[in-house]
């Protein structure tokens, strides 16, 4: 069956950047999300990449998706204290149902 | 609405009572989903309804789950005879069929506890 991993926490300092990494098993993938929530609230889209894609930069984040090694991975450039959050990676195959790692806890030091 | 919308926003409930949970999906959504995060851990998928489709009810994890959704509107999940172990924030999403793009928008959840 699907299954998301990522790894459980991640710690920087503010201004540095932040990578986070996910793997995932569902090669029939079309669709991969990262989400963001912080204390108390909902999930938040940060943003999203299409299985055709490599790469796709938004502003201070950098998506790269590695389709052969089922990789994707969530850099952050310049990281605020505002950044600390959760962030999930999750995949779905064409909108369906999205299957979510377990997040990973971006604590930034000031 | 503007949003996503849950109710109650926090519940607490004996143990072996029934809840029921509320969602208010965004006007024109026709997908809706229910999902479970227990502390510290990522999101289950529960259940998934499309429309008129019978609705994908593979995640929910006994028989005393179960949920309902009237056209495209409202949802209603109802637990029966909670357990300590059904404590969690449940939290519900939306989408327009086909825009996967924009994924889901989430609802701020609703936080169950059993005692």
């Amino acid at each position: 069956g699907e299954d998301v991993e990522q790894s459980l926490f991640l710690s920087v300092r503010e201004g540095d950047s932040s990578v986070i990494n996910c793997t995932y098993t569902d090669s029939s993938s079309t669709y991969l999300y990262w989400y963001k929530q912080e204390p108390g609230a909902g999930l938040q889209l940060l943003t999203y990449i299409f299985s055709n894609m490599d790469m796709k930069q938004d502003q201070r984040l950098t998506v790269l998706l590695n389709k052969k090694d089922k990789h994707l991975s969530l850099r952050i450039a310049d990281t605020q204290t505002g950044d600390s959050a959760i962030y999930f990676c999750a995949e779905s195959q064409y909108g369906n149902k999205l299957v979510f790692g377990a997040g990973t806890i971006l604590r930034v030091k000031s | 609405g503007a949003g996503v919308s849950q109710s109650p926003s926090n519940k607490v409930t004996e143990k072996g009572k029934d809840v029921e949970l509320r969602c208010d999906p965004i006007s024109g959504h026709t997908a809706l989903y229910w999902y479970r995060q227990r502390l510290g851990q990522g999101l289950e998928f529960l259940i998934y309804f499309q429309g008129n489709s019978a609705p994908d009810k593979s995640g929910l994890p006994s028989d005393r789950f179960s949920a309902e959704r009237t056209g495209e509107s409202v949802s209603t999940l109802t637990i029966q005879r909670t357990q300590q172990e059904d404590s969690a924030v449940y939290l519900c999403a939306s989408s327009l069929a086909g825009q996967s793009d924009y994924g889901y928008t989430f609802g701020s959840g609703t936080r169950l506890t059993v005692v």
